[in-house]
């Protein structure tokens, strides 16, 4: 499976945005790139996923790189609720879901 | 709300028991769920398949004997620790995604079971 690489920790004041970035220059044509994060003592939440374009939610923003290789998931004001280990996954087989957790970036929001 | 649901939240075991671990889907039928392994301060790891109606297809290294799965109905799966011991002390955590939707849709997680074996 196709590796992606997170810087492990990342600070944020509140209400500011956060960029997290993620690296996955082995990425197939086929992967898709997931975002998962995981609150304390909590199982993991989806947040956001996408292929080429750039994508949008309730929750927050991915910008794809034009060569795929990266990705950055955009939280476009962070609170305190934000503070998680955010996961970017790439997502090999359509309609499955074993998902394969790398290490994950853990965000402090700073009040 | 809750799509996914564990029980119990967690639990304390002597050493040498068993441990059964439910993974409920509340609103979808489900005919693959995963469950997944997390120790302190580590990521999660994929531990096994559940394929509702057949065997569990489990990843390289961990012991099928020892983490029993059972995926009797379309909505429950559970797995089960056999003779627990102190270092099967982890976060096991389950998800599964609703079938028929858009591919690689998102999965939804549990709550999560904390095991500690005494």
């Amino acid at each position: 499976d196709a590796k992606t690489t997170q810087p492990n920790s990342m600070e944020s004041n509140e209400e500011e945005p956060v960029h997290l970035p993620c690296n996955h220059s082995t990425i197939s044509g086929t992967d898709y790139i997931h975002w998962y994060r995981q609150l304390p003592s909590q199982g993991p939440e989806y947040v956001i996923h996408g292929l080429t374009s750039n994508v949008n939610n309730r929750m927050a923003s991915l910008a794809i790189a034009e060569d795929r290789k990266s990705s950055t998931l955009i939280l476009h004001r962070a609170t305190l609720r934000d503070a998680a280990v955010y996961y970017c996954i790439l997502g090999r087989q359509t309609g499955a879901n074993n998902l394969f957790f790398g290490t994950g970036t853990r965000l402090t929001v700073i009040p | 709300g809750a799509v996914v649901s564990q029980h119990p939240s967690w639990v304390i075991c002597k050493s040498g028991t068993s441990v059964k671990i439910e993974c409920r889907s509340l609103d979808f039928q489900a005919t693959t769920m995963f469950w997944y392994r997390q120790f302190p301060k580590q990521s999660l790891m994929l531990m096994a398949t559940s394929n509702e109606g057949s065997k569990a297809t489990y990843e390289q290294g961990v012991e099928k004997d020892k983490f029993l799965i059972n995926h009797a109905s379309l909505t429950l799966s559970t797995l089960t620790v056999t003779s627990a011991h102190p270092e099967d002390s982890s976060f096991y955590i389950c998800s599964a995604s609703r079938p028929g939707g858009l591919m690689n849709t998102e999965a939804f997680f549990g709550q999560g079971t904390r095991l500690t074996v005494v």
